[in-house]
């Protein structure tokens, strides 16, 4: 079965440090892999999403992931955090028998403390 | 200007009656999802369609009803039988020619129950 896992609630962190979100997967075949970022009372904003290649992936917002798949992860991360970063997060899947299905993780909640 | 658009942005029920999302897409994509969203549990999918005329339970389906007569359109009913609907709705659609593309989201609609 297709799932996403991602371990902490939340994150905390001083603005200007570097950031690191985690996210783990259990997918069959190919995992097509996906970040979102989602405001208070907003929908979903697309961040970056990892297919096949690079396992450096560069998103919107100056955020990257890292694409592991012996340790079939795929965390965000970001060099320098800004409090407006603040927010909660979500890895996703695509994949498995029904491709059009998105297994999405439970969230993290990062804060960027100034 | 495209995109997902969902109304009302709030929605206020009692409890024995029904009410209809809204949502619309002029993306021209194919697939459309419905998310149920409470806080600390992420998203869990009602429904979707994948085309036309046709659509599956998610994980979460009772209680909830759903049409997709045009491609645009994915209206999504709370029943009187759905027994704790306060929550975040989002509606969200892809591409489903390709399993690496990622979905779009509406901006949610929130319901309270009376």
């Amino acid at each position: 079965a297709q799932s996403v896992a991602q371990p902490e609630d939340q994150v905390n962190v001083a603005e200007g440090n570097p950031l690191t979100v985690k996210c783990t997967y259990s997918v069959s075949g190919n995992p097509y892999l996906f970040w979102y970022v989602q405001y208070p009372n907003r929908g979903l904003q697309f961040l970056l999403k990892y297919i096949t290649g690079d396992n450096l992936v560069k998103g919107s917002y100056g955020f990257e992931a890292e694409f592991n798949k012996s340790q079939t992860s795929f965390h965000l991360k970001k060099p320098s955090a800004l409090v407006s970063d603040s927010a909660l997060y979500f890895c996703a899947v695509r994949g498995g028998w029904d491709f059009n299905k998105f297994y999405f993780g439970s969230g993290t909640k990062l804060n960027v403390k100034p | 200007d495209g995109g997902i658009t969902q109304s009302p942005k709030y929605l206020f029920r009692k409890e024995g009656q029904n009410v209809t999302l809204s949502c619309e897409q002029n993306l021209n994509h194919d697939a459309m999802y419905w998310y149920r969203q409470d806080p600390g549990q992420g998203l869990r999918l009602i429904y979707y369609s994948q085309i036309v005329n046709d659509f599956q339970k998610g994980d979460i389906a009772e209680g909830y009803s759903v049409s997709r007569e045009k491609k645009e359109s994915f209206p999504l009913t709370v029943t009187s039988a759905q027994k704790n609907p306060t929550a975040f709705y989002l509606c969200a659609s892809s591409i489903t020619s390709e399993n690496y593309n990622e979905q779009f989201f509406g901006p949610g609609t929130r319901l309270t129950v009376l």
